[in-house]
């Protein structure tokens, strides 16, 4: 079955505790993206990857960090979280950027105490 | 820079009514448009888009919406709601020629009730 798969699905940390949030996908698709979804706001880009080692800034990358060594992973890293980094997080998948359609993992629902 | 209005954060209707979410965008270039939507504790998936050609499209579950150019809508309809339509929706638009950074609104909560 074609997916974007992410873990871990739900996580409470502390502040300043490094973590690491996963995303796989099986499509062979060359672009992905994360994004954070926060009531009021809708979703927002945090960053994007055209390709292997090639990654870019969404809007709102401060705190973030990603790297993409492998065409089907694409982990979202925080070095140091914070409060303000408590949100619904996705990580999304496409064939190409442009008019090609995402899919989205389930999404992780992170809490930063 | 593109960017996304909903306007309605929340829309209440009654299971069989005629439903409306509206879509704004604003670009200085041509730009392609979808909906998505999101049932509770999911991920996203398409309900419809628009690429070129027919400003109606036609998209699952019965829904559709319509391009409007000059008033940069792109309004989604359904001729009668059921209570599974019960989700979020969310709009997206993105520029055409290379663009890589789809645009989403803040999306409308639709809540059918019976």
């Amino acid at each position: 079955e074609a997916q974007v798969t992410q873990n871990p699905r739900y996580l409470i940390t502390v502040t300043g505790k490094k973590l690491t949030v996963t995303c796989s996908q099986n499509m062979n698709h060359e672009y992905m993206s994360w994004y954070r979804q926060d009531p009021g706001l809708g979703l927002r880009q945090i960053y994007y990857s055209m390709n292997v080692e090639v990654t870019d800034k969404g809007d709102v990358p401060e705190g973030y960090k990603v790297s993409r060594k492998e065409k089907r992973n694409f982990p979202l890293i925080l070095e140091s979280p914070s409060p303000n980094q408590t949100s619904l997080y996705f990580c999304a998948s496409s064939q190409g950027s442009g008019a090609n359609v995402l899919t989205f993992g389930a999404g992780s629902r992170l809490t930063v105490l | 820079a593109q960017s996304v209005t909903q306007l309605d954060s929340q829309v209440p209707v009654f299971e069989e009514a005629p439903v409306e979410l509206r879509c704004n965008y604003s670009s200085s270039v041509s730009v392609y448009l979808f909906w998505y939507v999101q049932y509770p504790n999911q991920g996203l998936q398409l309900l419809l888009k628009y690429l070129s050609g027919s400003t109606l499209v036609k998209g699952i579950n019965g829904f559709e919406a319509e391009f409007n150019k000059s008033q940069t809508s792109f309004h989604l309809r359904k001729p009668s709601v059921h209570i599974s339509d019960t989700a979020e929706y969310f709009c997206a638009v993105i520029r055409t020629g290379g663009g890589n950074k789809l645009t989403f609104g803040t999306g409308t909560q639709l809540k059918v009730e019976l």
